[in-house]
């Protein structure tokens, strides 16, 4: 059963808008929720975690992403897309001990 | 501090061979979990390693199989390679087994292609 689900797997802005990625996830799922970034032929680096501490969670870099129960989603978002955060961008959660990963938003930074 | 490292960074295999692939962990980690990634997908858990045995597997045949040594190293081999283990083999290692509290550290990844 499909634990996340990112809508939209190619993503472009303008340099200085607004990033917003797209995650929701399964309500049977329990809530440790994480944002993962890929560089081009680099592992994933963490971004931030949810863990039901605080319902905004403030990651690296100047993302952020905000746990809406009601919604059953962790959108990513940045005030002002830089040009180094073109990469893959993926969310994903715990359940039964191990990672599920959605399939990924490529964001694409236009100058 | 050295972080996760992984080899080879390519590699080309043909149907029927088997391949190894390494993970150095990052220094103090007792726990490697290794992924696949196929193209344009998100990574899928193959297995996790603590303290030298298995503590975990993902939904890989038994084809797919691993060894963590004395230093927290680890190998992934698998068997009887096919076309759809053509993928990106990514290794993690973090100071514990408990996915929550633990931080996984990524390596680049293995990218092995299977004609």
């Amino acid at each position: 059963a499909q634990s996340v689900t990112q809508l939209g797997s190619h993503v472009s802005v303008s340099e200085g808008a607004l990033v917003l990625l797209r995650c929701n996830y399964s309500s049977s799922v329990p809530p440790y929720l994480f944002w993962y970034v890929q560089y081009p032929n680099q592992g994933l680096q963490l971004l931030l975690k949810y863990t039901s501490a605080a319902t905004l969670v403030k990651g690296i870099n100047g993302f952020e992403a905000e746990f809406k129960k009601s919604e059953t989603s962790f959108h990513l978002t940045k005030p002002s897309a830089h040009m180094s955060d073109a990469a893959e961008y993926f969310c994903a959660v715990i359940r039964r001990n191990q990672f599920y990963f959605g399939t990924g938003t490529s964001l694409t930074v236009i100058p | 501090e050295t972080g996760v490292t992984q080899s080879p960074t390519h590699l080309i295999k043909t149907r029927g061979q088997q391949v190894t692939l390494r993970c150095s962990s990052q220094s103090g980690h007792n726990t490697v979990s290794w992924y696949q990634q196929a193209l344009g997908q998100g990574p899928q858990f193959i297995f996790q390693y603590y303290r030298e045995e298995e503590n975990g597997r993902g939904n890989f045949p038994p084809r797919f199989s691993g060894l963590q040594f004395p230093n927290y190293s680890s190998e992934l081999n698998v068997n009887a390679l096919e076309l759809d283990d053509s993928a990106l083999y990514l290794c993690a290692s973090s100071l514990g087994a408990e996915p929550h509290y633990n931080e996984q550290f990524f390596g680049p990844g293995t990218r092995l292609t299977v004609l």
